[in-house]
């Protein structure tokens, strides 16, 4: 069965400074991966998704993320964060093909400090 | 109105009533779906509905009865809750229901049973 493990339910950073929110997954195939991102009082929007290829894939608002095979990882990153990147973050994994259905974390909220 | 709405936003209601959450896509897509969030838990997948045919039910409540009439509309029709289904209830669209479909989400119904 595919789970997703997100660590850290609450990561803090300072203005300017990397963004690590860190995913790990468990699949029985290659996965599908995705970051989704929600601001307050907001639904979920998609930031990035890895598919099959390259496997650093750049997302929107200058988020990034690498899939890692061996670690099975799909971390997300941000080389400098802003005040308005403060929302929570999900990953999630899919079979992928035709099975699209979403297995999320429980999320990491993210604050950023002036 | 673009995008994938929600009504109402904010719903409270007794274990007795009879409520209904309402869902609406402008996107033009064929699949649609209800998730819910709860708090330190991750998004649920509860029903996936592709071309009006229900094609996923995660083995959810019976007081919960969702309804297709047609790819642009999905309700949620709700009866004799208990308060454990407090939660946030997402609604979402995407074209196909493959992994690359990506899923557009509404802004969600803050649902609070008393």
């Amino acid at each position: 069965a595919q789970s997703v493990t997100q660590l850290g339910s609450h990561v803090s950073v300072s203005e300017g400074a990397l963004v690590l929110l860190r995913c790990n997954y468990s699949s029985s195939v290659p996965p599908y991966l995705f970051w989704y991102v929600q601001y307050p009082n907001q639904g979920l929007q998609l930031l990035l998704k890895y598919t099959t290829g390259a496997t650093l894939v750049k997302g929107i608002n200058g988020f990034e993320a690498e899939f890692k095979k061996s670690e099975t990882s799909f971390h997300l990153t941000k080389p400098s964060a802003h005040m308005s990147d403060a929302a929570e973050y999900f990953c999630a994994v899919s079979l992928g093909g035709s099975q699209g259905n979403l297995i999320f974390g429980k999320g990491t909220k993210l604050s950023v400090k002036p | 109105e673009t995008g994938v709405t929600q009504t109402p936003r904010h719903l409270v209601m007794g274990m007795t009533n009879k409520k209904s959450l309402k869902c609406e896509q402008h996107l033009g897509h064929n699949a649609m779906y209800w998730y819910k969030q709860s708090a330190k838990k991750p998004l649920e997948l509860m029903f996936v509905y592709n071309f009006k045919e229900q094609t996923e039910n995660n083995s959810v409540p019976s007081r919960f009865s969702p309804e297709c009439p047609n790819s642009s509309h999905l309700f949620l029709h709700l009866h004799t809750l208990q308060p454990e289904d407090s939660a946030l209830y997402l609604c979402a669209s995407s074209q196909g229901v493959t992994a690359t479909d990506t899923q557009y989400f509404g802004p969600g119904t803050r649902l609070t049973v008393l």
